[in-house]
């Protein structure tokens, strides 16, 4: 079965800290998805990145970084020099691979709630 | 641009009361739509998805249905609300790069 695990249920930190969220999934399939959401206190969830299974390489796109290993099945998100803006409920999600008919639904963690303090 | 609306953003019905809410997705075609719901606290659980008109496929069993009477409109019913039908509910739609886009959601308490 799948499953995504993250056991940081709140972090608190102070605006400019480094912070990193945590992630492991289990899954059965060799070809998946992984995914991270922000969910603002507004409700609407923000796509932030998807990482296909067979690329390993770590990505960035500015204060955002993911770092994916297979050998531990994590995908953690870091932020570098957090804002306030920051603040949000994050969402980590593993799918199957959607071949034009099937499910692809996401599988959710339940989220980690990060406070970013002035 | 693909642009997905649900409506009502806020709902209050009470308990024994029926339910409709609405999705619709604008500038792609035959998309694959999702009903989620995220209890208070708690992450979001897949309800129900459809890849077509017509086709429904329920993920949990519950006293909720889903519905798709156009290529990109997805409804999410129920004859009778319970309590625990209280939550965040979100659609969303695949790309063909098997990302998920969300709607604003609605928020649904049950009294």
């Amino acid at each position: 079965a799948q499953k995504v695990t993250q056991a940081q249920t709140e972090i608190s930190v102070v605006e400019k800290e480094d912070v990193t969220l945590d992630c492991v999934y289990e899954t059965r399939d060799t070809t998946y998805y992984l995914f991270w959401y922000k969910q603002p206190p507004s409700g609407e969830l923000v796509f932030l990145i998807r990482r296909n299974s067979f690329d390993e390489q770590n990505e960035i796109s500015g204060r955002y970084s993911w770092n994916f290993q297979k050998s531990t099945s994590s995908f953690n998100f870091t932020i570098t020099a957090s804002q306030v803006v920051d603040s949000a409920v994050y969402f980590c999600a593993l799918s199957e691979v959607n071949y034009g008919g099937s499910q692809g639904n996401l599988i959710f963690g339940k989220g980690t709630k990060l406070s970013v303090k002035p | 641009s693909q642009t997905i609306h649900q409506w009502p953003a806020t709902l209050v019905q009470p308990v024994g009361s029926p339910l409709s809410l609405e999705c619709t997705v604008e500038g792609t075609s035959n998309p694959n739509l999702y009903w989620y719901r995220q209890a208070a606290g708690r992450g979001l659980q897949l309800l129900f998805y459809s890849v077509g008109i017509g086709q429904i496929s329920s993920e949990v069993p519950q006293n909720l249905s889903a519905s798709r009477p156009q290529d990109r409109q997805f409804i999410l019913s129920s004859k009778k609300l319970l309590l625990s039908d209280s939550g965040f509910y979100l659609c969303a739609w695949i790309t063909g790069y098997n990302e998920q886009f969300f709607g604003p959601g609605t928020r649904l308490t049950v009294l």
